[in-house]
């Protein structure tokens, strides 16, 4: 069976603080693919990045980072000087490579206070 | 520009009614998706379809039904809605293949009295 376990259930910082959003997951699976979708206060959701499980190299893009370890079976998200635009729900997601079942995170309601 | 949408936005019930959220797709793609979103589960997978005629149960699928008769629409119905079913309804579709990501709908939320 699949899992996504993002343990942090809210997370509140004050601008230009950096945050590190948690995510751990289970899978059998030797191919899989790791997700990060954000959900602002409108309700959409946003693709932010994909990493397959042969890629554990971190990513970034402007201020934001992506830290893959299958080691630890992690891929946690960081903000690095948090902005008030970056409030919202972070969901984590996880899905095998021999099916189209995507497993999602509870989600991480991040609030960054001015 | 490609889009994906759901109708309605709002939708309030009552229990035992039946229900049936639209979703409609002009990415052409293949594979499409419905999920719902409540608070402290995230996003749980209640039916997929990888083309047209084809359906799949997901995780949730109990109280709910989907067919997909053409490429760009998978209507979900709620056969008997149940207090149980108020939460917020997504559609999402993507194109084959498990690495690619999936695009979402702006979502409905449902009500059941």
């Amino acid at each position: 069976a699949q899992k996504v376990t993002q343990a942090q259930t809210e997370i509140s910082v004050v601008e230009k603080e950096d945050v590190t959003l948690d995510c751990v997951y289970e899978t059998r699976d030797t191919t899989y693919y790791l997700f990060w979708y954000k959900q602002p206060p409108s309700g959409e959701l946003v693709f932010l990045i994909r990493r397959n499980s042969f890629d554990e190299q971190n990513e970034i893009s402007g201020r934001y980072s992506w830290n893959f370890q299958k080691s630890t079976s992690s891929f946690n998200f960081t903000i690095t000087a948090s902005q008030v635009v970056d409030s919202a729900v972070y969901f984590c997601a996880l899905r095998g490579g021999n099916n189209n079942d995507m497993r999602f995170g509870a989600g991480t309601r991040l609030t960054v206070k001015p | 520009d490609a889009e994906i949408t759901q109708s309605p936005r709002h939708k309030i019930t009552e229990t035992g009614r039946q229900v049936t959220l639209a979703c409609h797709q002009t990415w052409n793609h293949n594979n499409m998706f419905w999920y719902r979103q409540d608070l402290g589960h995230g996003l749980r997978l209640i039916h997929y379809s990888y083309g047209v005629q084809d359906t799949n149960k997901g995780e949730v699928s109990d109280g709910y039904s989907v067919s997909r008769s053409n490429t760009e629409d998978l209507p979900l119905t709620l056969e008997s809605a149940a207090s149980s079913q108020t939460s917020v309804y997504f559609c999402a579709s993507s194109t084959g293949g498990p690495y690619n990501e999936q695009f979402f709908g702006p979502g409905t939320r449902l009500t059941v009295l």
